[in-house]
């Protein structure tokens, strides 16, 4: 069936160094996909998106990359802060499945002053 | 601008009780999506909404129901709880059903 996973669910890096958080997407119909970063005891907020006419998009501090030929996804944050610390989601969805959004288990970021 | 707002944020309820959870999305949002979300695990799509009809409904048994009123708010219940419907639900509202979801903090759902 379709599903959406991220390769490692936990990740923790120095503050002030890159992160790079990566997501697997099985459904090669996919157009759209979301990255979510949820805080305890908040909802997901959204972070970034991109098309999938796009390869690379970008915003700030975060950059978002899709290979369609591997279907895969990554999230890159610049210079991580404590504040990033959180679980990030990737989310996919396509012309197919309305507003039906598939995400993924989620990816722990734990970033050490 | 007030975000998507949902209530109650904390509810304790009894297996075989009735619960109904309720949405207001960002004003001009006029798509709706709830999704349930067990802990350790990523939202799971229940029901999506779009000017007062269903347009999408995910794999719940129909113990789930929802609605949207005329001014875009929605509603969750959820019939005969079972312990395993403790969850945080989350309401998400859209401009388009397609794109830019914006999510609320969601209801803490505790089945006893």
């Amino acid at each position: 069936g379709e599903s959406v996973g991220l390769h490692l669910p936990t990740l923790s890096v120095q503050e002030g160094d890159n992160s790079i958080i990566n997501c697997a997407y099985s459904n090669s119909a996919s157009d759209y996909f979301i990255w979510y970063k949820q805080e305890s005891g908040k909802g997901p907020q959204f972070i970034i998106d991109i098309r999938s006419n796009m390869d690379k998009r970008q915003g700030q501090r975060v950059t978002v990359l899709l290979n369609k030929t591997v279907k895969h996804l990554s999230l890159q944050i610049a210079a991580t802060q404590p504040g990033d610390s959180a679980v990030y989601f990737c989310a996919e969805n396509n012309d197919n499945q309305g507003g039906k959004l598939i995400f993924g288990q989620g990816t722990e970021l734990s970033v050490k002053p | 601008d007030a975000g998507v707002t949902q209530s109650p944020t904390h509810l304790i309820k009894t297996r075989g009780q009735h619960v109904t959870l309720r949405c207001s999305p960002i004003s001009g949002h006029k798509s709706v999506s709830w999704y349930q979300q067990v802990l350790g695990q990523g939202p799971q799509f229940i029901f999506q909404y779009y000017e007062k009809e269903e347009r999408g409904r995910g794999n719940f048994p129909d113990r789930f129901s929802a609605r949207q009123f005329p001014n875009y708010s929605s509603e969750l219940n959820v019939n005969a709880l079972l312990l395993g419907d403790s969850a945080l639900y989350l309401c998400a509202s859209s401009l388009d059903p397609m794109e830019g979801y914006t999510f609320g903090s969601g209801t803490r759902l505790t089945v006893v």
